[in-house]
C-alpha cells in the first residue's frame, strides 16, 4: 500500500513537445505529492508539489495534474527543451512519514 | 549552510574495509534521511531521523549498516565490512516537515566504490 507506481520508465520527446509522466498510488492517506528532477551526478531537486485539495498546479512549463478519485497524478512538461533531459521521480507521503518514491523516468528531449 | 553537504564526494575502498559517510543538513532542518541509488536505479530508503524520536531504520539492508545523528545536526552513515554490492551513490536529504515543509533538499551524494 506504500508503493507509488511510475510510468514510463523512459521517454523520448521532440523539442517543443509535451512530456507526460504518470504515477499511481494506493494509500488514500497520502496528502503531499512532489516531483523531483535529477541530473547526472547530482541529487534530486524538488521541482513542483501538490496537495489533494487542488486538481492542478502550474509553475512555468511544469504542471501537476491530480485525480484523487483515480489515485493518480502526472507531470506535464510543456514546450520540452533539451535542458529538461533528466530523470524524474514522483513521490508521496502523509503526516511526518518519509517520502515514498516512484521508480523514476529517464526523459530525453531530442532536437 | 545553504544546502545539504555530503563528504566525501567519492570514496573507493577495498572489500572488507569499514567506511563512514558524512552529511551536514541545512541548519534548522529537523528531519534527515539517507537513501541509496545504484547506477541508473531508483531511490532506496535506508534510514530516517526525525527530531528527538527514535530513528526509522526499516530500510537498512543488513546489520553492517548503521547511522547516527549527533546533536540533531550532522549525521554519519557507517558501513562495516564493505561488500561489492554496497557500491552505489549514497544520498542524504533534510527537511523541515515540522513547519509544514515536506519537501526534501538532497545533497549531491557520496559515490562509493568497493573494489
Amino acid at each position: 500500500q506504500q508503493q507509488v507506481k511510475q510510468s514510463p520508465q523512459s521517454l523520448i520527446v521532440q523539442k517543443g513537445g509535451i512530456s507526460i509522466i504518470n504515477c499511481a498510488y494506493e494509500n488514500t492517506a497520502f496528502d503531499y505529492f512532489p516531483w523531483y528532477q535529477q541530473f547526472p551526478g547530482k541529487g534530486p531537486a524538488l521541482l513542483i508539489a501538490i496537495r489533494p485539495d487542488v486538481s492542478e498546479k502550474k509553475e512555468g512549463r511544469f504542471t501537476i495534474s491530480f485525480n484523487k478519485s483515480a489515485k493518480q497524478f502526472s507531470l506535464h512538461i510543456m514546450d520540452s527543451q533539451p535542458g529538461d533531459s533528466a530523470t524524474y521521480f514522483c513521490a508521496a507521503t502523509f503526516g511526518n512519514e518519509k517520502l515514498t518514491f516512484g521508480t523514476g523516468t529517464r526523459l530525453t528531449i531530442i532536437p | 549552510g545553504a544546502g545539504v553537504s555530503q563528504s566525501p564526494s567519492n570514496k573507493v575502498t577495498e572489500k572488507g574495509k569499514d567506511v563512514e559517510l558524512r552529511c551536514d543538513p541545512i541548519s534548522g532542518h529537523t528531519a534527515l534521511y539517507w537513501y541509496r541509488q545504484s547506477l541508473g536505479q531508483g531511490l532506496e530508503f535506508l534510514i530516517y531521523f526525525q527530531g528527538n524520536s527514535a530513528p526509522d531504520k526499516s530500510g537498512l539492508p543488513s546489520d553492517r549498516f548503521s547511522a547516527e545523528r549527533t546533536g540533531g545536526s550532522v549525521s554519519t552513515l557507517t558501513i562495516q565490512r564493505t561488500q561489492q554490492e554496497d557500491s552505489a551513490v549514497y544520498l542524504c536529504a533534510s527537511s523541515r516537515w515540522d513547519r509544514g515543509d515536506y519537501g526534501y533538499t538532497f545533497g549531491s551524494g557520496t559515490r562509493l566504490t568497493v573494489v
